[in-house]
């Protein structure tokens, strides 16, 4: 799987829109690029993939670059809680998950 | 909604236990995943299932064992706990796919080992 780099914290302010960045500079052309979250002390928790195009759901929206070397998960209002780590994951099928670091985003009131 | 359910999510124990951990999906999936997660060291994986009665070695296998009798539920046994053994344990489930394979986790056991 393609490593991915991830700032290691952020903050948000309630109400505002969440952009957590994601760098996969080696990302293979059948690679997804998926986010989870985890909330203290809970499984992690699915929110978006996507191949090529930018993606949207009811959670987050998902932009991909058109080189797909990077990535930007947008929560567009964030609440206190979203706070959690925000891991981003390069995958396809047959190959395990492997969770890095992610991202400790904090939204603050 | 995929909803995994995972048998307890504390539990304690002492060295030298026989320890079962379920987990069950309602959502028909193929492919069911145990994993442990211990701070500094990320998910790492245990033992993963493709089939009914079907298992593989993960990462870290050595101290587990699987069972996979049913479809739904996939059982982590530690047949004689160590304290080493002591971590957030997660179990996972994903649809078969010839392309991608979303994984939902179950909210995880966090075991103790005395």
């Amino acid at each position: 799987d393609a490593k991915t780099t991830q700032p290691p914290s952020m903050d948000c302010a309630e109400g505002r829109a969440a952009n957590l960045p994601c760098n996969h500079s080696t990302i293979s052309g059948n690679e997804y690029v998926y986010w989870y979250r985890q909330i203290h002390s809970q499984g992690p928790q699915y929110i978006i993939h996507g191949l090529k195009n930018n993606e949207t759901n009811e959670m987050a929206s998902l932009i991909i670059t058109e080189d797909r070397k990077s990535s930007t998960l947008i929560l567009p209002h964030a609440t206190l809680r979203d706070t959690a780590v925000y891991y981003c994951i390069v995958n396809n099928a047959g190959n395990m998950l492997t969770f890095g670091g992610g991202t400790r985003l904090m939204v603050k009131p | 909604d995929v909803k995994v359910t995972q048998s307890s999510r504390y539990l304690v124990k002492r060295t030298g236990e026989k320890v079962f951990l379920e987990c069950v999906q309602d959502m028909d999936h193929e492919n069911m995943f145990w994993y442990r997660q211990d701070p500094g060291l990320g998910l790492r994986l245990i033992y993963f299932s493709y089939d009914v009665k079907m298992k593989e070695k993960g990462d870290i296998p050595e101290g587990y064992s699987v069972s996979r009798e049913k479809k739904e539920r996939f059982s982590l046994i530690l047949e004689s706990a160590s304290t080493n053994q002591t971590s957030m344990y997660l179990c996972a489930s994903s649809l078969s796919s010839p392309r991608e394979e979303t994984q939902y986790f179950g909210p995880g056991t966090r075991l103790l080992v005395l």
